[in-house]
């Protein structure tokens, strides 16, 4: 069974710092993962998706990476702003399997 | 185009009164998803749809528990008789066939007293 795991847990960093939210996943069979941003009280928004036989998405400041082998994946967000604070979730699928595992999430915090 | 359509956006009950949660997926898209949400627990999947026929709904808690499709658009997910533990926010999601990729509603939050 597919276990996605993120850390940290919370993070909070001053505005315009470059920072890097990890995500891990125990089986290598991932057909894709997926980044979502969820505000409180909110649904979640999705940013990228990276197929297995992509290694990296980018949009605007974010960039999202896959490494199959190792079992990560990377989002970087460029020159962080206050509105980027939200939680941050990472969900993978398996292959074979239509529904995606979900990590705990990220929270993230950008100081003004 | 609008987005994945969720009634209602709260709800507030009392133990042992029917709960019925509703979703309207984006046109087109083949899959349904319905996900719970606590702290506790984070996102757990519930069940899901390919083209309005369950697919898997071992994630369903107890008989307690039922959703249907009834047609392309719409999706109920009912929980009778509730109980506090079902407290949460619940979300109705859903993905085109090509891609793969989930789209969210806003969710409703159900509280149970």
């Amino acid at each position: 069974k597919q276990e996605v795991t993120q850390i940290p847990a919370a993070l909070s960093v001053p505005e315009g710092e470059n920072l890097v939210l990890n995500c891990s996943f125990t089986d290598s069979a991932i057909y894709n993962l997926q980044w979502f941003r969820q505000d409180p009280g909110k649904g979640l928004t999705s940013l990228l998706l990276i197929q297995s036989s992509q290694r990296e998405q980018t949009s605007g400041r974010l960039n999202a990476s896959l490494d199959k082998s190792s079992g990560r994946s990377t989002l970087y967000i460029a020159a962080s702003q206050p509105g980027d604070s939200a939680t941050y979730l990472c969900a993978g699928r398996q292959t074979g399997r239509r529904a995606l595992t979900f990590g705990s999430g990220t929270r993230l915090q950008v100081q003004p | 185009d609008a987005g994945v359509i969720q009634s209602p956006r709260h709800e507030v009950t009392e133990m042992g009164q029917e709960v019925t949660l509703r979703c309207k997926p984006i046109s087109g898209h083949d899959y349904l998803f319905w996900y719970r949400q606590t702290m506790m627990r984070g996102l757990e999947l519930l069940i899901y749809f390919n083209n309005n026929v369950p697919i898997d709904d071992s994630g369903m808690p107890e008989d307690r528990f039922s959703a249907k499709m009834p047609n392309a658009s719409f999706s109920t997910l009912k929980i009778q008789p509730s109980e506090p533990r079902d407290s949460a926010v619940y979300f109705c999601a859903s993905s085109p066939r090509t891609s793969g990729e989930l789209f969210f509603g806003e969710g409703s939050r159900l509280t149970v007293l």
